[in-house]
């Protein structure tokens, strides 16, 4: 089955500078990777996906980057501010559409 | 449309007691997930769904653990007995099915304490 391996477990930025989380895949015939940031006490809420046809995608200051070949992709955050503060989890999907999440990156943005 | 909706929010119940945790999908969505969060172990995918019937539930840790979807408006997730280390957050998602993978919306969860 799918595993996904997220880094880093934990990032520190400065409010206005840019956060990049990697994750890898294992199964090529995966073919839907999504990102959900999770605030303490809630839900997971999707935030950006992006489909094994595409190699990037932008939302604002969200951006992912999907590479096949070499099975990762990214999530790029520019100008942080302190309210990215979360957990932000990568997923892959496999056949049949079941959802194999990373470990989660805890981002902190301090102002 | 109300999104998935989860009940209980929050449960405390004794070590040995029965805990039934019931989800709601969105209405027309025709995949049904059942996570546990934990800090130690992350998100795990427990059991899904297709169409009301159960597809992989190679993630259920054990025999106390079943889960059920009646029709396509209800699952439910039993834990008996309860133990302390089943302690943790539980999620219910649900999608539709898609070529390239559609969204996959949670509940607010279930959490889970046992004593």
């Amino acid at each position: 089955g799918e595993n996904v391996e997220q880094h880093p477990s934990t990032l520190s930025v400065q409010e206005g500078d840019s956060a990049v989380i990697k994750c890898t895949y294992s199964d090529s015939a995966s073919n839907y990777f999504p990102w959900y940031k999770q605030e303490l006490g809630k839900r997971p809420q999707l935030i950006i996906d992006i489909r094994s046809n595409v190699g990037e995608k932008k939302d604002q200051r969200i951006a992912v980057t999907l590479n096949k070949t070499a099975k990762h992709f990214s999530l790029h955050i520019t100008e942080t501010q302190p309210e990215d503060s979360a957990v932000y989890f990568c997923a892959a999907m496999e056949y049949g559409n079941k959802l194999v999440f990373g470990a989660g990156t805890i981002l902190r943005v301090k102002s | 449309d109300a999104g998935v909706i989860q009940s209980p929010r929050h449960e405390v119940t004794e070590m040995g007691q029965e805990v039934t945790l019931r989800c709601k999908p969105i209405s027309g969505h025709d995949y049904l997930f059942w996570y546990r969060q934990t800090m130690m172990r992350g998100l795990e995918l427990l059991i899904y769904f297709n169409n009301n019937v159960p597809i992989d539930d190679s993630g259920m840790p054990e025999d106390r653990f079943s889960a059920k979807m009646p029709n396509a408006s209800f699952s439910t997730l039993k834990i008996q007995p309860s133990e302390p280390r089943d302690s943790a957050v539980y999620f219910c998602a649900s999608t539709s099915l898609g070529q390239f993978g559609n969204t996959i919306y949670f509940g607010e969860g279930s959490w889970l304490t046992v004593v």
